[in-house]
């Protein structure tokens, strides 16, 4: 079956403890993001990547880390974690990066992060 | 800078009557434009899209117009059913880079029986 998977589904910390959101395709995509949703502001674009070793800034990329090693994985990481981290996360993947990639987006199904 | 607007956070529909979801864009330079519904717990999924050399596309009960000289788009869907209840965002490719995308805050449909 044909998925992105983040883990953990939920987290609790605190503040300044480092903390990493896996994501793994098996769809063998290209593209890979990370996005933040909270209320009153929709889904915010935080990093994406084209291809492996290859990674940008979305809109919101302060704060956050990311890498791509492998295709299939591209982990999000909070070096320090702040409350106005707080939201949910969701990895997405797409075959490409050009022409309509956007309409073969898949997404997971999301992370809860709470920074206390 | 909200680059995709949704001024409306909520919508109620009956069944199998027409729902209209809006959304409005600031960059007359922005020619392509999608939608995508989120149910609770899970991920966002693709909808419709549509490009600016078009003013509508159409994909079963789903149409998305597109009025360029007003820099709004809107979503039908007809006849709404319940399942149609969800979360819905429209999209775009801001001038930045075509590899990003810029989401509007999003409309919650309700479509009751």
């Amino acid at each position: 079956e044909a998925q992105v998977t983040q883990n953990p589904r939920y987290l609790i910390t605190v503040t300044g403890k480092k903390l990493t959101v896996t994501c793994s395709q098996n769809m063998n995509h290209e593209y890979m993001s990370w996005y933040r949703q909270d209320p009153g502001l929709g889904l915010r674009q935080i990093y994406y990547s084209m291809n492996v070793e290859v990674t940008d800034k979305g809109d919101v990329p302060e704060g956050y880390k990311v890498s791509r090693k492998e295709k299939r994985n591209f982990p999000l990481i909070l070096e320090s974690p702040s409350p106005n981290q707080t939201s949910l996360y969701f990895c997405a993947s797409s075959l490409g990066w050009g022409g309509r990639w956007a309409d073969t987006q898949y997404f997971g199904p999301g992370t809860r992060l709470t920074v206390l | 800078d909200q680059q995709v607007k949704q001024n409306s956070p909520s919508l109620s529909v009956q069944e199998g009557r027409i729902s209209i979801l809006n959304c409005d864009y600031t960059n007359s330079m922005f020619d392509y434009f999608l939608w995508y519904k989120k149910y609770p717990a899970e991920g966002p999924t693709f909808l419709i899209s549509i490009s600016s050399i078009k003013d509508k596309n159409e994909d079963g009960r789903f149409t998305v117009f597109l009025n360029k000289s007003a820099k709004h788009l809107s979503l039908h869907i007809v006849p709404s059913q319940p399942g149609d209840s969800a979360v819905y965002f429209c999209a775009t490719h801001p001038n930045t880079g075509f590899q990003k995308l810029v989401f509007g805050t999003g409309t919650r449909l309700l479509v009751s029986p």
